[in-house]
């Protein structure tokens, strides 16, 4: 167990639909980055939250957005769905937002299902 | 672009037969590299990493790997694979250009025979 909790586990939605997906970071750390896993692929870097302020973003549209809490935990909204945004949408946690030498813990993940 | 490779997709072996799963980047400058193992149903788990100091980093479960950095390579090995070794492993790099930003390899399924 890494302590970092997402809610859903699962979840289907519409194309056009909206989603809002959460997570619980690790204690003590303040740091969350999102990564989407399509099937078959390796996870890529969608964005991260550090001190409730975005701090860094992948190749991902603005249709992709997040929040991060004073409590540390986040959400990732994705908006007007598409079919390829069907992927486990995995969240991590760390401490010292974009610092080197960090090591991150990723949660189980979110089944997101477009359909 | 930077970028992470993972040649082998798939790979079956024996159990007690030895591993090398291949890892390269395509970057100049100062990496961190990691392994990240997912069992089914499981979330990522990190195997081990390397920041800096001896190339040979040895992991958890009897795994090792080793920076070549002239090579641009993080090979993950271990000597004697068992059933319970059967999941998919990523190779994943930082660059330092881009804070921690982890970048995935597209990922090995390794199964292992009984």
């Amino acid at each position: 167990e890494t302590g970092v909790t997402q809610s859903p586990t699962h979840l289907i939605k519409t194309r056009g639909q909206q989603v809002t997906l959460r997570c619980s970071s690790q204690s003590g750390h303040n740091t969350v980055s999102w990564y989407q896993q399509a099937l078959g692929q390796g996870p890529q870097f969608i964005f991260q939250y550090y001190r409730e302020e975005e701090n860094g973003r992948g190749n991902f549209p603005p249709r992709f957005s997040g929040l991060q809490f004073p409590n540390y935990s986040s959400e990732l909204n994705v908006n007007a769905l598409e079919l390829d945004d069907s992927a486990l949408y995995l969240c991590a946690s760390s401490s010292g937002g974009s610092t080197l030498n960090t090591e991150a813990f990723f949660g189980q993940g979110t089944r997101l299902t477009v359909v | 672009a930077q970028s992470v490779s993972q040649h082998n997709h798939h790979v079956i072996l024996s159990e007690a037969a030895s591993l090398e799963l291949g890892c390269n980047y395509s970057y100049g400058g100062t990496v961190n590299l990691f392994w990240y193992v997912q069992y089914p149903g499981q979330h990522l788990q990190l195997l081990l990493k390397y920041f800096s100091g001896d190339p040979l980093v040895k992991g958890i479960k009897g795994f090792e790997a080793e920076f070549i950095k002239s090579k641009f390579s993080f090979n993950l090995r271990k000597p004697s694979v068992q059933w319970s070794d059967t999941a998919e492993y990523f190779c994943a790099v930082t660059f330092n250009n881009a804070g921690n930003m982890l970048t995935f390899g597209g990922g090995t399924r390794l199964m292992v025979k009984p």
